[in-house]
C-alpha cells in the first residue's frame, strides 16, 4: 500500500516569511496529491492540489510542486500571516477508489 | 444538505459498549468514505462506499468495526465492544462519483472510550 511521510512535524516562522512542508510517497501509481489545512477541532479543508501530469501549481500565496521521479511533493506558503497557523496534511491517492493516504501532519505557527 | 454532516459531534462511552456514528453526505454524492484520526496523526482510511456497497473495507482494523449504507446516502459506522484504543475523531467524506473532484470532509465525531 501507499506510505506518505511528511516533514517537519512542527514549523515556526515569523510573519511575512515563507514556510515549506515536504512529503514523500511510495506508490508510483499515485497520481493525485491534495493538501489540507486543519484548524483545531475543525474539519480538514482542501487548500490546493496537484495531479501527476503537472509539476507545479500556484494559487495566490500557496504553491505546490511535484517531482514524480523522486516521489516527493512540497507545499510552499509565502508572506505568511498569523491566520495561516494550523496543522497541514499532505495526501496521495490513485484514481481508483480515491481513498487518501495522509501524512502525519505539520503544525505551523506564524509568529506575529 | 450543504455539507457533510456527522452526528453526534462528541460521544463518550464506556469500554465494552456498542456505538453508532452517523454520516449524512452531500446530496447526490455516490461515494462515501470513513476515516479515523488519532491525536497528532493524519486521517487513516477505514472504508469506502460506492452507492450502497462497500467497495473497499481494507482499512477496518478488526471485526468489531462495521459500516453500512443501506440506501446509498446516510452511512452508519458501528463499533462493538469498544476499547480505549478506539478513542479518536471519526471523519466522514463524500465525493460526487468516487473521484477526487468535490471531495468534502465532515467535521467528525470525537469518540472517547473511558
Amino acid at each position: 500500500g501507499e506510505n506518505v511521510e511528511q516533514h517537519p512535524s512542527t514549523l515556526s516562522v515569523q510573519e511575512g516569511d515563507s514556510a515549506v512542508i515536504k512529503c514523500t510517497y511510495s506508490d508510483s501509481a499515485s497520481n493525485y496529491f491534495p493538501w489540507y489545512k486543519q484548524e483545531l477541532g475543525k474539519r480538514p479543508q482542501l487548500i490546493i492540489d496537484i495531479r501527476s501530469n503537472v509539476g507545479e501549481k500556484k494559487d495566490q500565496r500557496i504553491a505546490v510542486t511535484l517531482n514524480k521521479t523522486a516521489k516527493h511533493f512540497s507545499l510552499h506558503i509565502t508572506e505568511t500571516q498569523p491566520e495561516d497557523s494550523a496543522v497541514y496534511f499532505c495526501a496521495a491517492s490513485r484514481n481508483t477508489g480515491n481513498q487518501f493516504y495522509f501524512g502525519t501532519g505539520t503544525s505551523l505557527t506564524v509568529i506575529p | 444538505g450543504a455539507g457533510v454532516s456527522q452526528t453526534p459531534s462528541n460521544k463518550v462511552t464506556e469500554k465494552g459498549k456498542y456505538v453508532e456514528l452517523r454520516c449524512d453526505p452531500i446530496s447526490g454524492h455516490t461515494a462515501l468514505y470513513w476515516y479515523r484520526q488519532s491525536l497528532g496523526q493524519g486521517p487513516e482510511f477505514l472504508i469506502y462506499f460506492q452507492g450502497t456497497g462497500a467497495a473497499d473495507d481494507s482499512g477496518l482494523p478488526n471485526d468489531r468495526f462495521f459500516a453500512v449504507r443501506p440506501e446509498g446516502s446516510v452511512s452508519t459506522l458501528k463499533i462493538q465492544r469498544t476499547e480505549r484504543g478506539d478513542s479518536a475523531v471519526y471523519l466522514c467524506a463524500s465525493s460526487p462519483s468516487g473521484g477526487s473532484y468535490g471531495y468534502t470532509f465532515g467535521s467528525g465525531t470525537r469518540l472517547t472510550v473511558v
